[in-house]
């Protein structure tokens, strides 16, 4: 199984907004309502911001959207700030109980 | 509070074997699936195990199948990940994490293994 497609990287100044895609296959992204989106700090573990496509965890600010479109689903981050800076990773589930990663998109806030 | 702390890691000849263990307080253990991701360093996240609640469910991804064994204790809220005939590209940090990881919102601090002679 190989890793979703992300952009390796993207960047905005303070309350721009960026979109950052993740691109599969029909056998994951296209295939399923199950995409999720990651946030992590260098040296922190992740912290999950978007699941099933466009849902949010309680606490999870409205600034973070999340958007599916065939095989390529999107995270958008609105009205950016300095603690946005970090990577991202999208995850889908890929069918037979298995799961792929995005290749990770480092976010800049200039 | 949720907690989860891995405990295990360290440094493992090529071909050695590990055991990482995962301590879980603050929820009801037995009623979530339960999940390894391993990050090399520099690297991406990659989703590595996961385990049923009853413990009678285990998948994995290809790379360590048949080499790795996840397992759990729900009387100790415990998690664990065996690990045999290792190599150097399992060298990574490990994190447990609740839950499947498309809807992963607690997880561990991770507890990082390297595999060199």
């Amino acid at each position: 199984q190989s890793a979703l497609t992300q952009p390796p990287s993207a960047s905005g100044s303070p309350g721009q907004s960026v979109t950052i895609s993740c691109t599969g296959t029909s056998s994951d992204v296209g295939g399923y309502n199950y995409v999720s989106w990651y946030q992590q700090h260098p040296g922190k573990a992740p912290k999950l911001k978007i699941y099933e496509v466009s849902k949010r965890p309680s606490g999870v600010p409205d600034r973070f959207s999340g958007s599916k479109s065939g095989n390529t689903a999107s995270l958008t981050v609105s009205g950016l700030q300095a603690e946005d800076e970090a990577d991202y990773y999208c995850v889908s589930y890929a069918g037979s109980n298995n799961y792929v990663f995005g290749s990770g998109t480092k976010v800049t806030v200039l | 509070e949720v907690q989860l702390v891995e405990s295990g890691g360290g440094l493992v000849q090529p071909g050695g074997s590990l055991r990482l263990s995962c301590a879980a307080s603050g929820f009801t253990f037995s009623s979530f699936w339960m999940s390894w991701v391993r990050q090399a360093p520099g690297k991406g996240l990659e989703w590595v195990a996961n385990i049923k609640q009853d413990g009678n469910e285990k998948y994995y991804v290809d790379s360590v199948r048949g080499r790795f064994t996840i397992s759990r204790d729900n009387a100790e809220n415990s998690l664990y990940l065996q690990m045999n005939s290792l190599r150097a590209d399992d060298t990574a940090v490990y994190y447990c994490t609740r839950g499947t990881v498309v809807g992963a919102t607690y997880w561990g601090q991770g507890t990082l293994v390297t595999v060199s002679s």
